[in-house]
């Protein structure tokens, strides 16, 4: 089974700072084949569905703002909010699509200082 | 505009069934692999099982493997959860979502409908 692990559990940042988000998987969720990692970022917001940020570790999804970014692979990815704002608040989920056996996160709450 | 609405959950004892539904809108529904996605009270997120648009593929995490079934109706535009022996543990919010990868299961969720809830208890 695929195992992702997040840290920290929960982050407070202020306004207009850096959020970073860790995953870790285990095994890798690179294909050599295609070279691409498979690898998804999820925000939910109080009461919402989650919703798709990321795609392939790196590749936003329409209409997500540019102050997200994913990064990282093979096993460790990181999920970056490069000026936070007051609706980032929300917990967010990696999630693994290597495997058929689909697998998530954790989770990170993130919240403002 | 694109659109799920599940139906179907509540309370129901241990040991016995109920069928969730998600009506599906605003897109080609059969061009699409569909899955449920689970997410216990204050509790993370679960994937629980992921059909093709053919139906031709269809996988289950292994916590409901044997009890629960996926379907879905293409001229209905609709997906189906069989949860047959329900635990307590299968207490959840139960979301029905879309594959942004195309008929086959490729498990990048890009349409989640609001979710309905599932509660086992005696």
């Amino acid at each position: 089974d695929f195992v992702m692990t997040q840290s920290p559990d929960s982050l407070a940042v202020s306004l207009g700072e850096r959020a970073t988000i860790n995953c870790k998987s285990s095994p890798s969720v690179l294909y050599s084949s295609n070279n691409k990692n498979y690898l998804a970022w999820y925000q939910q917001k109080p009461g919402q569905p989650p919703k798709l940020l990321i795609y392939w570790a790196s590749t936003r999804e329409s209409g997500v703002p540019d102050r997200f970014s994913g990064s990282g692979s093979g096993t460790d990815f990181t999920l970056t909010i490069s000026s936070l704002q007051a609706e980032d608040v929300a917990v967010y989920y990696c999630q693994q699509y290597y495997s058929t056996s689909l697998t998530f996160g954790g989770g990170t709450k993130v919240e403002i200082k | 505009e694109v659109q799920l609405v599940e139906s179907g959950g509540g309370l129901v004892q241990p040991g016995r069934s109920l069928r969730l539904s998600c009506a599906a809108s605003g897109f080609t529904f059969d061009d699409y692999a569909m899955h449920w996605v689970r997410q216990a009270p204050g509790k993370g997120l679960e994937w629980v099982s992921g059909i093709s648009g053919n139906s031709g593929n269809i996988d289950y995490a292994a916590s409901v493997k044997g009890r629960f079934t996926i379907s879905r109706d293409n001229a209905k535009n609709s997906l189906y959860l069989q949860m047959n022996s329900l635990r307590a543990e299968d207490t959840a919010l139960y979301y029905c979502a879309k594959d942004m990868t195309g008929l086959a299961l490729g498990g990048v969720f890009d349409i989640w409908g609001q979710g309905t809830m599932v509660t086992v208890s005696s």
